[in-house]
């Protein structure tokens, strides 16, 4: 049974251009997270959604972030005009219910020059 | 959600049991306790959870007190490999206990 599917693993960008970042739960899992960690720093929330709708993105910069979980395809969390701030692992969770846990992926490791 | 409280490192021996204490003395009749850990930058692994009784898996133990202000993760038999920084998180399991709130958790460092 395969886990949480994240790609790609290392993104190298330059400032100014988009990121986007892929994710693909587990078999049966309709509820999708995602999170960042920046360097030296937490895992912070930045957005749940179930398919075709975003449920929570308390989490998510006001500009230039969004995420979209289509009715078929992975999730995806985009980017635009990236800025060295953005440099940081991203990582995906899964889960079956919404009050189930949560299975990460192996992250997106995210790098602006 | 409610704060956790972690020690920021704790040492342990290889095969040996290793410990880990949470304090939530904060908790809410409907929160839960959940424990993830990450091994060097890998993604969080998800370790266990529990409300109130005490709980096991293949993993490790959780020990929860009777006032649930308290809990602990036991790792009966450590190894080289369990070295990781230990979540100890409270999440509601009704009305928006969608996100896990990372804190600081505790850096585990098992040795030869």
């Amino acid at each position: 049974n395969a886990g949480v599917m994240q790609n790609p693993r290392h993104l190298v960008r330059r400032r100014g251009q988009e990121a986007r970042l892929r994710c693909s739960p587990m078999k049966g899992h309709s509820h999708v997270y995602w999170y960042r960690q920046l360097p030296e720093e937490g895992l912070k929330f930045m957005v749940y959604l179930q398919k075709e709708n975003i449920i929570d993105e308390s989490g998510m910069p006001k500009e230039r972030f969004s995420a979209e979980f289509p009715k078929e395809g992975p999730s995806i969390l985009r980017i635009q005009q990236v800025v060295r701030g953005d440099s940081a692992a991203y990582f995906c969770a899964s889960s079956r219910r919404q009050d189930y846990e949560q299975y990460f992926g192996p992250g997106t490791r995210l790098t602006v020059t | 959600d409610a704060k956790t409280t972690q020690p920021p490192s704790m040492d342990c021996a290889e095969g040996r049991a290793a410990n880990l204490p949470c304090n939530h003395s904060t908790i809410s009749g409907n929160e839960y306790v959940y424990w993830y850990r990450q091994i060097h930058s890998q993604g969080p692994q998800y370790i266990i959870h529990g409300l109130k009784n005490n709980e096991t898996n293949e993993m490790a133990s959780l020990i929860i007190t009777e006032d649930r202000k308290s809990s602990t993760l036991i790792l009966p038999h450590a190894t080289l490999r369990d070295t990781a920084v230990y979540y100890c998180i409270v999440r509601p399991f009704t009305g928006g206990g969608n996100k896990l709130t990372f804190g600081t958790g505790t850096q585990l460092k098992v040795e030869l």
